[in-house]
């Protein structure tokens, strides 16, 4: 079955530094990889995906993630968070098999200090 | 913009009320998604749609909730009856390739 952990729950990171969220992942096969924002109040909204090909993926609002097979991992970086940035990211893998079904990550709540 | 729309919003009931709440896919999507989010829970998995036929429900308590297509324009979640323990975000998303889902912005329910 597939899993996925996101080891941090919170990050506080000050506006204009960087931020990595970490995203490990369970899966037999070649996984398709997401991360996805919500802002409070608000749905997920997706990021960026990876399902083959090179292994960093760029995607909206300056984010981008590296599939690296070895550790089973699909961190997501920016290199200079704004205040915007604060809100909750949810890595999640899916899987051709799976059709459409995503399994999610626990989330890590992201606060950007001034 | 093609969006996933949710209604209502927001939804405050009491405790043995039928909730029924609706999701509108983006037009030509073929799978369907409804997810509910707790504090306590996280994000699951209730159950999902393809080209309107249900493909898994297993996420979903069968006792009192159902869900339905009852065209590829319209999904449906309903509760019958509900309960305090059911307050939550209901997020309904659409998709039509593997893995990328659109999700609406979420109903929020509150039982009393």
């Amino acid at each position: 079955a597939q899993s996925v952990t996101q080891p941090d729950i919170h990050i506080t990171v000050s506006e204009g530094a960087s931020l990595e969220l970490r995203c490990n992942y369970s899966y037999g096969a070649t996984p398709y990889l997401f991360w996805y924002v919500q802002s409070p109040g608000q749905g997920l909204q997706l990021l960026l995906k990876y399902f083959s090909g090179d292994t960093l993926v760029q995607g909206i609002k300056g984010f981008e993630a590296e599939f690296k097979r070895s550790q089973s991992s699909f961190n997501l970086r920016k290199p200079s968070v704004h205040w915007s940035d604060a809100a909750e990211y949810f890595c999640a893998v899916g899987a051709q098999a799976a059709g459409n079904k995503l399994t999610f990550g626990g989330g890590t709540r992201v606060l950007v200090k001034p | 913009d093609a969006r996933v729309t949710q209604t209502p919003r927001h939804k405050v009931t009491e405790m043995g009320q039928e909730v029924t709440m609706r999701c509108q896919p983006i037009l030509g999507h073929n799978t369907v998604f409804w997810y509910r989010q707790t504090m306590m829970q996280g994000l699951e998995l209730l159950a999902y749609f393809r080209n309107r036929a249900p493909l898994d429900d297993s996420g979903m308590p069968k006792d009192r909730f159902s869900a339905e297509m009852p065209d590829a324009t319209l999904a449906t979640l309903k509760i019958q009856p509900s309960e305090p323990r059911d307050s939550a975000v209901y997020f309904c998303a659409s998709g039509i390739r593997v893995g990328t889902q659109y999700f609406g912005p979420g109903t929020r329910l509150l039982v009393l």
